[in-house]
């Protein structure tokens, strides 16, 4: 059982450069989360998709865009890279948004824009 | 300020000791309440969670709530080096559309030293 699966982990980008972060789960969750982590700042929420066919922003979505593929797949994509998007991309999901549903993580993205 | 706060330490406690890891939360209308332990390059992993208030063990691990001062602690006995690493407390305030989505902090960085 694979869990949250994310590709790749590890990339170096170009200012200006595009790409895509993808993520993928097998626990049938219903919901799906994209967080970066930067040092003193903790995790914060980027996109989240409650249920296949919704996203909603979250704390620092300016500079990405997400899709919802289908149930099991969301992609964060980058158009236009800065290195102020430097960090640690954490994608989760969840069985859904009710108070008690803890989150799954993969195991992160490293990014670097030069 | 952040919705979620945590002290980023480090907490330094020697091995066999009680570590005592504290988070305040600003939306009284919280219902759940998540701690995850995060090692040096890995992703969060969660160990506790709690939704009434007391005290909630298991193993090593005492989660505690107290929601009329709005803070939860976990408490970590006859710690060991291998506890070693950042505890995130996590907790969903309610969003819109009846989603409760995560909010962490920063994360509070403990150090078991034999």
């Amino acid at each position: 059982n694979a869990g949250v699966t994310q590709t790749p982990k590890f990339q170096v980008l170009k200012t200006g450069q595009s790409m895509t972060l993808q993520c993928a789960q097998d626990m049938n969750h219903n919901s799906m989360y994209w967080y970066r982590q930067d040092p003193g700042m903790g995790l914060r929420l980027i996109y989240y998709s409650a249920s296949e066919g919704t996203t909603d922003k979250g704390e620092v979505p300016n500079g990405y865009n997400v899709s919802r593929l289908n149930k099991r797949e969301f992609s964060l994509r980058l158009e236009s890279a800065a290195p102020s998007q430097t960090s640690v991309y954490f994608c989760a999901s969840s069985a859904g948004t009710g108070p008690h549903s803890p989150l799954h993580f993969g195991n992160g993205t490293r990014l670097t824009v030069t | 300020q952040k919705e979620v706060e945590q002290n980023s330490g480090p907490l330094s406690v020697p091995e066999g000791a009680i570590a005592s890891l504290n988070c305040t939360y600003s939306d009284r209308g919280s219902q759940s309440f998540f701690w995850y332990r995060q090692y040096s390059g890995k992703s969060p992993e969660l160990i506790m969670f709690i939704y009434s208030n007391g005290d909630k063990e298991d193993g090593r691990f005492t989660a505690q709530l107290n929601k009329a001062s709005q803070y939860v602690s976990l408490l970590i006995r006859d710690s060991q080096p291998s506890d070693s690493a950042t505890y995130l407390c996590a907790v969903p305030p309610y969003a819109s559309g009846g989603s409760y989505i995560p909010t962490f902090g920063r994360g509070t960085s403990l150090i078991v030293h034999p």
